[in-house]
């Protein structure tokens, strides 16, 4: 089956300029979850979809960061203004069943960006 | 909220030897899931080896092996005759068995194979 797609792979913006990623999950898949990785540290949990409604965005900043799953299959993650603390790898991944706790997560290689 | 912590930031290993990742974590659930995560410079996470909380029998896939501590929160992956391409960061994780639940990782420990 083919992975979960995230493009672009790098990206370098200017802070207060905007910026959007893309993800395809894995067909079937209900549950998407965007996460933020800084460097050095592990993933955070932006938000999560089950199909296209938001399960959890407690840990997204509102203000700036939005994201959406029109049709419950592929999601943007936008920032706008971008700040300097948001250069991070973006990580997309999917899961087949949020009710299972065992179902695992597919992820994705991630959209590096840089914010200067 | 539950938390994870990996005191090991680095590690090194001989190849064909054999080396332990620590991970403990903090929760107040009782049905859960533990999971270890391989990242290589590619940045994708790779599934590595998971436990269901339940089970006292500790998970073994292949040369990955796990020792879970319930009481002790503690869940360990052992990996054995490591290999050069087992060089990478290596994340642990937990997800609660509920509905919405979400995974949380914890600081990852960058393992080192020399040659």
């Amino acid at each position: 089956e083919a992975g979960v797609a995230q493009s672009p792979r790098y990206k370098i913006i200017e802070k207060r300029q905007s910026v959007a990623f893309w993800c395809n999950p894995i067909s079937g898949h209900a549950t998407l979850y965007w996460y933020q990785q800084i460097l050095g540290q592990g993933p955070k949990l932006l938000i999560q979809f089950q199909n296209n409604g938001v399960v959890d965005d407690s840990q997204l900043p509102k203000d700036r960061f939005s994201a959406e799953r029109l049709k419950g299959v592929d999601s943007t993650l936008k920032i706008q203004p971008a700040k300097l603390e948001d250069s991070a790898v973006y990580l997309c991944a999917s899961s087949a069943n949020t009710g299972v706790g065992g179902s695992p997560l597919h992820f994705g290689n991630g959209t590096r960006l840089t914010v200067t | 909220a539950q938390t994870v912590t990996q005191s090991q930031p680095e590690m090194s290993v001989q190849e064909a030897e054999t080396v332990t990742l620590s991970c403990t974590y903090d929760t107040s659930e009782s049905d859960y899931y533990l999971f270890w995560y391989k990242q290589p410079p590619s940045r994708q996470m790779i599934l590595v080896i998971r436990q269901e909380a339940y089970k006292q029998q500790n998970a073994t896939e292949n040369r990955f092996s796990v020792n879970f501590q319930k009481a002790a929160k503690s869940f360990s992956l052992k990996i054995s005759d490591s290999q050069l391409g087992d060089a990478a960061m290596y994340f642990c994780a937990y997800r609660g068995n509920n509905a919405g639940n979400m995974l949380t990782f914890g600081g990852g420990t960058r393992l080192m194979v020399k040659p």
